[in-house]
């Protein structure tokens, strides 16, 4: 069975700019969590999907939004990037049953800098 | 909200011997899990525990769940190159679908 997808694994963008990141779950898992993960603030939640609809919010600005489609791949936007945005943004794919469910797999990431 | 607390952020052991690390929670664990991440790379799932005083092992390395003092732990034997790495503890504060982590603790293995 295929891991979690992430792509691109690799982007440089510029302040200001705007960036699309893509995560293809685990297939079976229809719950699609993005986490950001800095040097200083170590791996913090941004937000999840299911079933297309945002379930749960991080605290992290508007900039960042997200969506899911309805077949459960995952896309996350940041609007006019900060040098701040800097970081490896990371999804994981979880089932939404059985005993397993609440284990979240992890993608290998999608490392953003900003210039 | 639930912070977790790891220790040592980093540990530097001979290749055999063996190692702890700790994962304490400020909050009631209802779900704890340990990743390890190679450096820049994404998380790799070892165990979940969710029950107190559970224990679970995986090849050499041992975790356990002590409820009543929010705390688990992990321990590798006889360690490896290929154990070295970051490793994060995470909890699943009850009913809200993510994860929190603590800031990792950074394996180093020396031949």
């Amino acid at each position: 069975k295929a891991g979690v997808t992430q792509t691109p694994r690799y982007l440089i963008k510029t302040r200001g700019q705007q960036v699309t990141l893509s995560c293809s779950p685990i297939s079976g898992h229809r719950s699609v969590s993005w986490y950001q993960q800095t040097p200083g603030q170590g791996l913090q939640f941004l937000f999840e999907y299911f079933s297309e609809t945002q379930r749960n919010k991080g605290n992290f600005p508007g900039r960042f939004s997200g969506r899911q489609f309805s077949n459960s791949r995952s896309e996350m936007n940041v609007s006019t990037l900060e040098l701040g945005d800097s970081a490896l943004y990371l999804c994981a794919s979880r089932r939404t049953g059985g005993a397993a469910k609440n284990i979240q797999y992890f993608g290998a990431g999608t490392r953003l800098s900003v210039l | 909200s639930q912070e977790l607390e790891q220790s040592p952020q980093s540990l530097i052991v001979q290749e055999g011997k063996n190692l702890t690390i700790n994962c304490t929670s400020s909050k009631t664990l209802y779900g704890l899990y340990w990743y390890k991440q190679k450096y820049g790379e994404g998380l790799i799932f070892l165990m979940m525990l969710q029950k107190g005083g559970e224990e679970k092992s995986h090849e050499k390395i041992t975790a356990k769940l002590d409820e009543k003092k929010q705390q688990s732990s992990l321990h590798i034997t006889a360690s490896q190159p290929s154990h070295a790495g970051i490793y994060l503890c995470g909890a699943d504060p009850r009913g809200a679908q993510k994860l929190v982590f603590g800031q990792g603790t950074r394996l180093t293995i020396n031949p």
